[in-house]
């Protein structure tokens, strides 16, 4: 069964640098979503991307993310210069033309 | 916008016992409501969906009710197993919109 892949699985940086999470997902689909999840709480929405261009962005998404989907496959977040409160698990996720979004097993992101 | 709201934040059962956990949303406009299961360290799973236009959605020991009048929908575990032991997360959209989750429910399965 086709799956969401998320590379890496863990990533530590210090605070200021900047990280790339990258994300495959499955093959047919065509509209793309990266959510956080801070340790313990609950998913929030970061941003959608459909046809090469963001589709709706949270507050959360500020001018330091960036999204991209550089090639037919992947589909990258970048954070420019991280703070300590981007600590959390990155999902990525997609969609076809249906409303379910399958979701990738994640990257946790610490900021030192 | 719309807000999620899901009780109870954590609930223990023994094995064999029903859970139910209850969502309720904000905006009316919302018809598209999914369940997921997140086991530790992993992504959220779907486990059960249903759509505006229905009021129950049953699949093997997992059902899914939804009373758009009173804005409020509900999964329904049977015959809960341990694997059954995990974060469930209840979710409301628009159709093909972004997902408002609500913020969780932690069910241990006592065997």
């Amino acid at each position: 069964e086709p799956e969401v892949t998320q590379t890496p699985s863990h990533q530590v940086t210090q605070m200021g640098q900047e990280v790339i999470l990258r994300c495959v997902p499955i093959s047919n689909h065509l509209y793309f979503y990266w959510y956080r999840q801070i340790l313990g709480q609950k998913v929030e929405f970061l941003v959608s991307f459909y046809n090469n261009e963001i589709s709706e962005k949270s507050e959360i998404f500020d001018d330091q993310f960036s999204v991209e989907r550089p090639d037919g496959s992947n589909f990258t977040l970048k954070i420019r210069s991280t703070k300590l409160e981007d600590s959390a698990m990155y999902f990525c996720a997609s969609r076809t033309t249906g409303p379910t979004q399958y979701f990738g097993p994640g990257t946790r992101l610490t900021v030192l | 916008g719309e807000n999620v709201e899901q009780h109870p934040s954590t609930l223990s059962v023994q094995e064999g016992d029903s859970a139910v956990i209850k969502c309720t949303y904000s905006d009316s406009a919302s018809n598209y409501f999914p369940w997921y299961k997140q086991e530790l360290g992993k992504g959220p799973q779907l486990i059960i969906d249903i759509r505006s236009n229905v009021g129950e959605k049953k699949d093997q020991r997992i059902a899914v009710t939804l009373n758009k009048t009173a804005k409020h929908f509900s999964l329904h575990i049977t015959e809960t197993q341990p694997e059954d032991s995990a974060v469930y997360f209840c979710a409301a959209t628009g159709y093909g919109q972004n997902f408002v989750f609500g913020p969780g429910t932690r069910l241990s399965v006592l065997p």
